[in-house]
């Protein structure tokens, strides 16, 4: 069984449109991450988040926005979407500030 | 520049042959990962690494911190070790979840 789920797996979005994406784990870990994965760049880290407070943000645009409403949860709201946000979002997680990491399956964005 | 970059970018193995992936590390990294993508696009944890070497069946992988670089040999290659090989590598934030840094990737294709 998948410790770390997200949702939706797949989901086709309009330019200029909002979309939430979902990520639980049950892990028991304290720290959560989001990473995103596109066809141009290697797997690129956007947030992390420990005990459900921001550690360190690396994306520039402010409308990406991380929400933490459990500890086990941290989902992802994108709006104003572009064509260029189109890529697969990994919701991550591990034990502590070192750890292995460990991956969701993904969630895969195609902004028309 | 790169700061993980990985060699080679591709590879193709014969079934039952040996080989290693590297990665060069530009940043004082202080712990390093690798995982396996598989072509349905999950991301497996492979090896979590201090310095010094590891051993998991038909895997070995070793991190040089003072090098700066990591490997992972492959041995006796299988259809199902095909995939993206990435590396990451984490550098030490005083205060903050250390974040990973990734490495383009290797493509593995092994062959019968």
């Amino acid at each position: 069984d998948p410790k770390i789920i997200q949702k939706p797996k797949y989901l086709v979005a309009v330019t200029g449109s909002e979309k939430i994406l979902i990520c639980e784990q049950y892990l028991g870990h304290n720290a959560m991450y989001w990473y995103r994965q596109s066809a141009k760049k290697p797997l690129e880290f956007m947030f992390s988040y420990s005990y459900q407070k921001l550690m360190d943000n690396q994306t520039a645009s402010s409308r990406f926005q991380p929400q933490s409403s459990k500890k086990n949860h941290l989902d992802l709201q994108i709006t104003a979407l572009k064509p260029d946000d189109s890529a697969t979002y990994f919701c991550a997680s591990k034990a502590g500030g070192t750890g292995q990491l460990y991956f969701g399956e993904g969630s895969k964005l195609t902004v028309l | 520049g790169d700061k993980v970059k990985q060699s080679p970018s591709a590879l193709s193995l014969q079934e039952g042959t040996n080989s290693a992936l590297r990665c060069n590390f530009s940043i004082a990294a202080t712990t390093v990962q690798w995982f396996l993508q598989n072509p349905r696009g999950s991301l497996m944890n492979l090896f979590y690494l201090v310095p010094g070497t590891k051993e998991n069946g038909r895997l070995k992988s070793a991190f040089d911190s003072k090098e700066s670089y990591s490997t992972l040999h492959i041995r006796d290659a299988q259809l199902e070790d095909s995939g993206t090989y990435f590396c990451a590598a984490e550098a030490t934030v005083t205060g903050g979840n250390n974040k990973l840094t990734f490495g383009q990737g290797t493509v593995l294709s092994v062959i019968p």
